[in-house]
């Protein structure tokens, strides 16, 4: 079974621009949760979605936003790029989400000048 | 992902030795806890999970403890090996969080030959 894919592997972007981000969860798997990843502040958690819903949010701004299709496939968006938007982005797939295991793609390299 | 560890612990062990990782979580309401591992240029990967109504797992290598008394958590590999080497990850997931995962800082695992 393939595992998590996200595209693309890396982008480079300039401030004020917006950028879209996919994933692909495992075959069957609902649930598709969104991590930033950067040295400072470590995997910060920024939304859930299941069922085309999204059904958890963590603490950003509305800049950063998503969305499931029926297929569970997943976009992020991020409006307004700002230099400090520069990191890891890393999508997580689980069966129904909640306390199942969450697999993690490679991420998405996104850096901002 | 990226090398995240540039201000990150590090525990040096010798290849064949065994190897314990530990970590500290926040909150006391948190009911299930997962290790992943990073390697360079690659998602997180789970390792092991535990339930808060367990206190020890055991999977091929490692074992994972859990005391809810003191919010700790810790992970031990057994006869480390070079392949070991990576950025370990404890995570969170408090009662009705809903597949919000909450991360440690992590800690870097150097094996040496």
């Amino acid at each position: 079974k393939a595992g998590v894919t996200q595209t693309p592997r890396y982008l480079i972007k300039t401030r004020g621009q917006q950028v879209t981000l996919s994933c692909s969860p495992i075959s069957g798997h609902r649930s598709v949760s969104w991590y930033q990843q950067t040295p400072g502040q470590g995997l910060q958690f920024l939304f859930e979605y299941f069922s085309e819903t999204q059904r958890n949010k963590g603490n950003f701004p509305g800049r950063f936003s998503g969305r499931q299709f029926s297929n569970s496939r997943s976009e992020m968006n991020v409006s307004t790029l700002e230099l400090g938007d520069s990191a890891l982005y890393l999508c997580a797939s689980s069966l129904v989400g909640g306390i199942d295991t969450q697999y993690f793609g490679p991420g998405t390299r996104l850096t901002v000048l | 992902g990226e090398n995240v560890g540039l201000h990150l612990p590090t525990l040096s062990v010798q290849e064949g030795d065994n190897s314990i990782i530990n970590c500290a979580y926040s909150n006391s309401a948190s009911d299930y806890f997962i290790w992943y591992k990073q390697e360079s240029g690659k998602g997180p990967q789970f390792i092991i999970d535990i339930r808060s109504n367990m206190d020890k797992r055991q999977g091929q290598r490692v074992t994972v403890l859990l005391n809810k008394t003191v919010k700790h958590l810790s992970l031990q590999i057994a006869a480390t090996q070079p392949g070991d080497s990576a950025v370990y990850f404890c995570a969170e997931n408090p009662t009705g969080a809903n597949s919000k995962l909450t991360f440690g800082k992590g800690i870097t695992l150097s094996v040496r030959p």
